[in-house]
């Protein structure tokens, strides 16, 4: 089966640095994905890690390492509008497809 | 932006009615995913798409909850009968293929409460 972690809730001030972890437990992996949700809204995609490594993207940066089947998400300079869950996914294949399972999801509060 | 288009966004059900739910995906996305989203926890995916076939669908109660994808575009969620555990928010998500998986795009998702 598959098993994901990541904790329950991070606090943080604005202007702050963030990071929340992930760890998993997959047959198959192919990749990490990294999703944003608001109160009452969609997840959207941040960013994603198939390869060792730190991605940046603006702000945010992830990384993930396959060894040690464990990845995060690092907000940086946080904003109160990054008060969202966030959520780690891991892709693994099946059948041919890759399937996207995802964690419980880590709940950020940003405070000013 | 193109997105990914669900309705209805609220739906309240007695239980052991008949509930449905329908999406249009991004244009030329050839997979397609719904997944039950309960308050406070992850989503969890019901059942995958590719086309017109089903990938996957080992987490879908069958016994009472049914999709389809007839033409490979848009789907429907039938739900039937409804239980008071069904309460939750059914997302639909697309992506180019199913080896895009890493990328998933989602519709503002579907909220049942059944009471």
């Amino acid at each position: 089966g598959q098993s994901l972690e990541q904790p329950s809730e991070v606090t943080a001030v604005e202007g702050a640095i963030v990071q929340i972890n992930c760890t998993y437990q997959t047959s198959g992996f192919y990749g990490l994905s990294w999703y944003q949700q608001h109160d009452g809204g969609a997840p959207t995609f941040l960013s994603y890690n198939a390869l060792d490594g730190l991605e940046e993207t603006g702000r945010f940066s992830s990384f993930l390492s396959r060894s040690d089947s464990y990845g995060y998400l690092l907000l940086q300079e946080l904003q109160m509008k990054d008060s969202a869950s966030y959520f780690c996914a891991v892709s693994s294949s099946s059948g041919g497809s890759y399937i996207p399972t995802f964690g419980r999801g880590t709940s950020l509060i940003v405070h000013p | 932006e193109a997105e990914v288009a669900q309705s209805p966004r609220y739906k309240i059900t007695e239980k052991s009615q008949a509930v449905a739910f329908w999406c249009d995906p991004i244009s030329g996305h050839a997979t397609l995913y719904w997944y039950r989203q309960i308050l406070g926890q992850g989503p969890e995916l019901l059942v995958q798409f590719q086309d017109e076939s089903v990938v996957d669908d080992s987490q879908l109660p069958k016994d009472r909850f049914s999709a389809e994808r007839l033409k490979g575009v848009d789907s429907t969620l039938k739900i039937q009968p409804a239980e008071l555990g069904d309460s939750a928010m059914y997302l639909c998500a697309s992506s180019v293929d199913r080896n895009s998986g890493n990328t998933i795009y989602f519709g503002e998702g579907s909220w049942l409460t059944v009471v």
